[in-house]
């Protein structure tokens, strides 16, 4: 079964830390890993990776994939509190559906 | 242009009753998806439709259904509901063009905060 494992699942730091969120994970036939930020109820997409070892950067934001090692890195930079949200990890693996498998979140907290 | 949009925002039932929840994807969508995220977990797949037919059911017992309607929006009915199904129900869509296709990014709605008391 597809399984995605988030760490930490909780990390509060002051604003301008810079932060590393953690997603582990097992797929069958892996697609792609995408990353989500949900702040209130609706979560917006921040990153897909497909290819390992290749950056994508957005801001202060950026993440990685290592499709050998099994997992992905979201590096935040200079934190704000508008950063504070709960970050979602999921995987896609080719089984006919469009189905993500999420990982429980980490919930992100930056004190002024 | 409009996101995915859902009705209603929140609901409150008892247990036993049935429930539906709406859903309109971002327009030229075809692809609609629901998701149960119970609080503290991460969004757990129900359905997948794209083009009127399912192509995929996550492990939920079949008091769940869902139908996508010629205009791609969709609806999720959940019928005897238990206290186990209050959670924030999430719609998605997705603009892929094919059946085949899985690696597109899924656009999510504000959800349905269902309570089953």
């Amino acid at each position: 079964e597809d399984k995605v494992v988030q760490s930490p699942l909780s990390l509060v730091v002051h604003e301008g830390d810079t932060v590393t969120l953690n997603c582990s994970y097992e797929v069958t036939n892996f697609r792609s890993l995408l990353w989500y930020k949900q702040e209130k109820k609706a979560p917006t997409f921040l990153f897909m990776l497909t290819s390992s070892g290749i950056e994508k950067k957005s801001g202060r934001l950026s993440s990685i994939l290592d499709k050998k090692e099994l997992f992905s890195i979201l590096n935040i930079t200079a934190t704000q509190t508008g950063d504070s949200a709960i970050y979602l990890c999921a995987v896609v693996g080719f089984q006919g559906a469009q189905k993500l498998v999420f990982g429980q979140g980490t919930r992100l907290t930056i004190n002024p | 242009d409009a996101g995915v949009t859902q009705s209603p925002t929140h609901l409150i039932k008892t247990r036993g009753q049935h429930v539906t929840l709406r859903c309109s994807p971002i327009s030229g969508h075809k692809s609609v998806s629901w998701y149960q995220q119970v609080l503290g977990q991460g969004p757990q797949f129900i359905f997948q439709y794209y083009e009127k037919e399912e192509r995929g059911r996550g492990n939920f017992p079949d008091r769940f259904s869902a139908r996508q309607f010629p205009n791609y929006s969709s609806e999720l009915n959940v019928n005897a509901l238990l206290l186990g199904d209050s959670a924030l129900y999430l719609c998605a869509s997705s603009p892929i063009s094919d059946r085949s296709t899985t690696n597109e990014k899924l656009f999510f709605g504000s959800g349905t905060q269902l309570s089953v008391l």
